[in-house]
């Protein structure tokens, strides 16, 4: 069964502090897909990245980036120079491939981490 | 477009009600799901869709029915609320899912109660 573990349950940083938001997963699938989305205040839940398992090139957007090292089944996502509008809970899922493929929209996810921004 | 809407934002209930939850898609996706979202728990399935006239299990169905008659619509029926089923529920939907991963659209959320 897959699993999803986000060990930080809550991380508190001063503005402009660089911030890491660790994702551990367990699969036995060979194809799989990780997401990272973001819960603010307001309780929406926004999309931020998705990744395959066939590529693990570091991705970077704007202040965000995300380190997938298959190796050590990890996901991690870094915010840069942090800002108050970064607080929210943040969310690592993964969507196993599957017989057909017709399990890739299930998603399993992480409990959460909750990254509170101090100005 | 609208996106993924959902109906109501709130609902408070007596133990033993039943209601639909409702839950529309304007984006013709295929795929459509209910997750509830339980404090330190992260989100769990509840039930899904792989289109109209097909759905299926997750992690967390007993106590909620769906059914998918329409490509656009995903109602959840609670069919006897309990106070653990207390929650906030997202519905989500995404495009082709034959056609490799895609990144699930969320709904707003229902914030239930049950007392």
């Amino acid at each position: 069964a897959q699993k999803v573990t986000q060990a930080q349950t809550e991380i508190s940083v001063v503005e402009k502090e660089d911030v890491t938001l660790d994702c551990v997963y367990e699969t036995r699938d060979t194809t799989y897909y990780l997401f990272w989305y973001k819960q603010p205040p307001s309780g929406e839940l926004v999309f931020l990245i998705r990744r395959n398992s066939f590529d693990e090139q570091n991705e970077i957007s704007g202040r965000y980036s995300w380190n997938f090292q298959k190796s050590t089944s990890s996901f991690n996502f870094t915010i840069t120079a942090s800002q108050v509008v970064d607080s929210a809970v943040y969310f690592c899922a993964l969507s196993e491939a599957g017989a057909g493929g017709t399990s890739y929209g299930k998603l399993t996810f992480g409990q959460g981490t909750i990254l509170t921004v101090h100005p | 477009n609208a996106g993924v809407t959902q109906t109501p934002k709130f609902q408070v209930l007596k133990t033993g009600q039943s209601m639909t939850l409702q839950c529309a898609q304007d984006m013709n996706h295929e795929y459509m799901s209910w997750y509830r979202q339980d404090p330190g728990m992260g989100l769990r399935l509840i039930h899904y869709s792989v289109g109209a006239g097909i759905t299926d299990q997750g992690e967390v169905p007993n106590g909620y029915n769906v059914s998918r008659s329409t490509t656009e619509d995903f109602p959840l029926r609670l069919l006897s609320a309990a106070p653990s089923q207390t929650s906030v529920y997202f519905c989500a939907s995404s495009y082709s899912v034959r056609t490799g991963a895609r990144e699930q659209y969320f709904g707003p959320g229902t914030r239930l109660t049950v007392t």
